[in-house]
């Protein structure tokens, strides 16, 4: 069975840009969250969709965005690209809405790390 | 306000000790922990999940403990190996209605041989 999959691996874009990254999660799986990952911060969770909808929002401000197709693929997109958007971004997909009862197993894709100059 | 705390200074491990690891939390009510290992440039990888109404849980080398009075969760891999030099991310799920996962921000783990 195949991983998750995040697109691009690696990017590096500059101030006032913006961005889409791509995950496809585990065959089967609905839900996929998001998280941003530095140094300083650790990981911050952005946020979580089921079945087209997102269910969960972090606080992150209104340049972050994100969806979900019917196949479960999900992108998330950053507008106005700030030097402290440079991270790691991972997705990590699961069974079910983290809100029901379930093991809560989340499976991390590799990552894909921007840097912002 | 609500806090997951690890241990931000690496552990320095002989091996074929125990490694324990420590992880409190403040002001969440936890449905679950989590504990994940993270390599680094890769995602991190579940280990283990305790419940909230469960005081320890073991899977082969792993051992994690949940004491919800202290509201903290220890992490421990015995017999440790140069193998398992990773950093360790403590989780939980809040039993709140708008629930998600939320990370700690990890311990860096070193076992040297």
């Amino acid at each position: 069975k195949a991983g998750v999959t995040q697109t691009p691996r690696y990017l590096i874009k500059t101030r006032g840009q913006q961005v889409t990254l791509s995950c496809s999660p585990i065959s089967g799986h609905r839900s996929v969250s998001w998280y941003q990952q530095t140094p300083g911060q650790g990981l911050q969770f952005l946020f979580e969709y089921f079945s087209e909808t997102q269910r969960n929002k972090g606080n992150f401000p209104g340049r972050f965005s994100g969806r979900q197709f019917s196949n479960s693929r999900s992108e998330m997109n950053v507008s106005t690209l700030e030097l402290g958007d440079s991270a790691l971004y991972l997705c990590a997909s699961s069974l079910a809405w983290v809100g029901q009862e379930n093991t809560g197993e989340l499976f991390f894709g590799e990552g894909s790390r921007l840097t912002v100059l | 306000s609500q806090k997951i705390e690890q241990n931000s200074e690496a552990l320095n491990i002989q091996e074929g000790k125990t490694a324990t690891l420590t992880c409190n939390y403040t002001n969440y009510s936890p449905a679950y922990l989590q504990w994940y290992r993270q390599d680094p440039g890769r995602g991190p990888v579940f280990l283990l999940l305790i419940r909230e109404n469960e005081k320890e849980k073991r899977k082969e080398r792993l051992k994690v403990t949940f004491d919800t009075t202290l509201k903290q969760s220890l992490f421990h891999i015995t017999a440790s190996q140069p193998a398992d030099s990773a950093t360790y991310l403590c989780a939980l799920r809040p039993r709140s209605s708008a629930s998600k996962i939320i990370f700690g921000s990890g311990t860096r783990l070193s076992i040297r041989p």
